[in-house]
């Protein structure tokens, strides 16, 4: 199967800073990639998308940057709240869009 | 509905059970997938469908899993003669077009094989 891995499973920050969670994959032939954020409890919650034909795009609040080029992709949340606290995964295609393959996710710790 | 509902939310069963898992996914959404999900890890890719058709299900681990979509609409996830190693959390996520983009999750059912 595909290899979608993360660099720091656990991620502590304050609150109101910036927090950066890093994916790596492994198939260059994914062209479309989404960030989760997962609560205790609950199922997997859309945050951002990014298509390979793009490096960057912003949302409220987050942001994601894409690097074909070492296949890097990082979702950095601007002003961490504790609500932000969760498991954040990344997903990719793959060669198709029939599934998405997911890392194993990193825990986001806010910090009062 | 307002969003992926599964149920039931918490299914226990004894080795050996057949279980049934209820997806209702987001009205007028085309694709829909099954992931399994252990503890601490990321979701497990299942079985994918497009409508009623089935198109992908290599994710199934073994034969004691079984997933339809009649009508297009809600799924069921069965596991026959489950085992210890099935309990996980299994999820159900739709997207509305079959580029599968931005898929939305359901709470998912935990099932606990005892």
């Amino acid at each position: 199967g595909e290899s979608v891995g993360l660099h720091l499973p656990t991620l502590s920050v304050q609150e109101g800073d910036n927090s950066i969670i890093n994916c790596a994959y492994s198939n260059s032939a994914s062209d479309y990639f989404i960030w989760y954020k997962q609560e205790s409890g609950k199922g997997p919650q859309f945050i951002i998308d990014i298509r390979s034909n793009m490096d960057k795009r912003q949302g409220q609040r987050v942001t994601v940057l894409l690097n074909k080029t070492v296949k890097h992709l990082s979702l950095q949340i601007a002003a961490t709240q504790p609500g932000d606290s969760a498991v954040y995964f990344c997903a990719e295609n793959g060669d198709n869009f029939n599934k998405f393959y997911f890392g194993s996710g990193t825990k986001l710790n806010v910090k009062p | 509905g307002a969003g992926v509902s599964q149920s039931p939310r918490y299914k226990v069963a004894k080795r050996g059970q057949d279980v049934a898992l209820r997806c209702d996914p987001i009205s007028g959404h085309v694709s829909l997938f099954w992931y399994q999900q252990a503890l601490g890890q990321g979701p497990e890719f299942l079985t994918y469908f497009q409508n009623e058709a089935q198109l992908d299900k290599s994710g199934l681990p073994s034969d004691r899993f079984f997933a339809e979509r009649p009508e297009g609409s809600v799924s069921t996830l069965k596991i026959q003669r489950t085992q210890q190693e099935d309990s996980a959390v299994y999820l159900c996520a739709s997207s509305l077009d079959v580029l599968n983009t931005e898929a939305f999750f359901g709470q998912g059912t935990r099932l606990t094989v005892v």
